[in-house]
Parts: C-alpha cells; sequence; structure tokens
C-alpha cells in the first residue's frame, strides 16, 4: 500500500495549461482504471473532480481532463485560472479491493 | 442534499480509544460503500478503511489494520469507526466518505483526532 507519486508542485500562469502525473504501479493505477482526482483548497474539504480516469462529475468544470497511460494517470487543467490554486490528489482502487491516494501536489497560479 | 455529518473527534491518550460516527442523509445510504479518509496535520489524504453496502466486508490500509473496526447501521444512516490502541501517528482530522470503485463523491466535513499524552 505506497502512496502514488505526485509532483509535489506545479505552477502555471493565468490561461496556461498545466498537467499533474500520478504514477503508481500494475497493483493499483495500471491494474484499473478507476483513478480518481480531487481538490482541496486550504482548511476545506476535499471535492471530487474526475472519476474512472477521465470522467467528470456534474458541475466540474470542463478545463479539467483526465487521462492514464499505463501506470501514470495525469489532470490536466486548461485555461488555467486563480480559484484553481489549491491542492490536487489522485487516487486508485488496488489490488486486496483497497484504495491509495498520491501525495498531493500544490498547484500555483502565478 | 447528500450531507453527511462526522463526530466523535476529540483527544486520547495513546494506547487508548475513541469511537467516531459519521451521520449520513439525503442519500440511500444502505445502496453505497463508505469510506474512512484521514489527514495528519501538513499532510495528504491518506485512505483509512472502507465497508461494503451491509457490512459484510470491510478492508483496511495496513496501519490500522487490527486497531480499527469500521461498521455501519444502515437503519440509522451511521457509519461508524472504532479506533483503539491509538498512536501520536493516528492524530489527524479523520473524514467520512460515500464512494464505490469510482471514487469517493460526498465527503463530510471531517473530525479532529489528537492522540497525545
Amino acid at each position: 500500500q505506497s502512496a502514488l507519486t505526485q509532483p509535489a508542485s506545479v505552477s502555471g500562469s493565468p490561461g496556461q495549461s498545466i498537467t499533474i502525473s500520478c504514477t503508481g504501479t500494475s497493483s493499483d493505477v495500471g491494474a484499473y482504471n478507476y483513478v480518481s482526482w480531487y481538490q482541496q483548497h486550504p482548511g476545506k474539504v476535499p471535492k471530487f473532480m474526475i472519476y474512472e480516469v477521465s470522467n467528470r462529475p456534474s458541475g466540474v468544470p470542463d478545463r479539467f481532463s483526465g487521462s492514464k497511460s499505463g501506470n501514470t494517470a495525469s489532470l490536466t487543467i486548461s485555461g488555467l485560472q486563480a480559484e484553481d490554486e489549491a491542492d490536487y490528489y489522485c487516487s486508485s482502487f488496488a489490488s486486496g479491493s483497497t484504495w491509495v491516494f498520491g501525495g498531493g501536489t500544490k498547484v500555483t497560479v502565478l | 442534499e447528500m450531507q453527511l455529518v462526522e463526530s466523535g473527534g476529540g483527544l486520547a491518550q495513546p494506547g487508548g480509544s475513541l469511537r467516531l460516527s459519521c451521520a449520513a442523509s439525503g442519500f440511500i445510504f444502505s445502496s453505497h460503500w463508505m469510506h474512512w479518509v484521514r489527514q495528519a496535520p501538513g499532510k495528504g489524504l491518506v485512505w483509512v478503511t472502507r465497508i461494503d453496502y451491509d457490512g459484510s466486508t470491510t478492508r483496511y490500509a495496513d496501519s490500522v489494520k487490527g486497531r480499527f473496526t469500521i461498521s455501519r447501521d444502515n437503519a440509522k444512516n451511521t457509519l461508524f469507526l472504532q479506533m483503539s490502541s491509538l498512536r501520536a501517528e493516528d492524530t489527524a482530522v479523520y473524514y467520512c466518505a460515500k464512494g464505490g470503485f469510482y471514487g469517493m463523491d460526498v465527503w463530510g466535513q471531517g473530525t479532529t483526532v489528537t492522540v497525545s499524552s
């Protein structure tokens, strides 16, 4: 049950696109299409942003998109906005019917 | 509106016990798996445990296996987390969350557990 690997920080200017990677193993990210992403603003509750690799729940802007290749999933934010500045976490269903989160990525809007 | 409200957090001594509750409303509680996720101060999210619809199947993170027990009362729309043999490293905000294979789509506001002498 090792945590998924995310970059500690990613930054971009308003309007730009950024991508956050989430690397796991053949026992979690690589084995299942059950990768999800969460946004957390400081002091707030995590918000469900992406499920099953690339699906957006109702209400999530379409500038957020997800993908996966092999053992690595990615979250892309297009047209970066000031309110996107937050921590982002990936999560994956894993062998043994458990779940694992990534360590989190701090997104800074320059 | 779907809502989860945790309670039961507080200060516990190392080796002690604490029972968290999570009251659900706005959805059919008995139709969904439920999770507990924790976040230590200044740290990331960590999955702790999950329970299936009727409580017949549970899974735990290695770090809490044998010390924590998840359960549910579908008649009262309530999820529980019994924590025992508490350690300093269990200090965190504990969130309950509704979810399945797809992820965790509804989260409570969290309840804070502090383990200290």
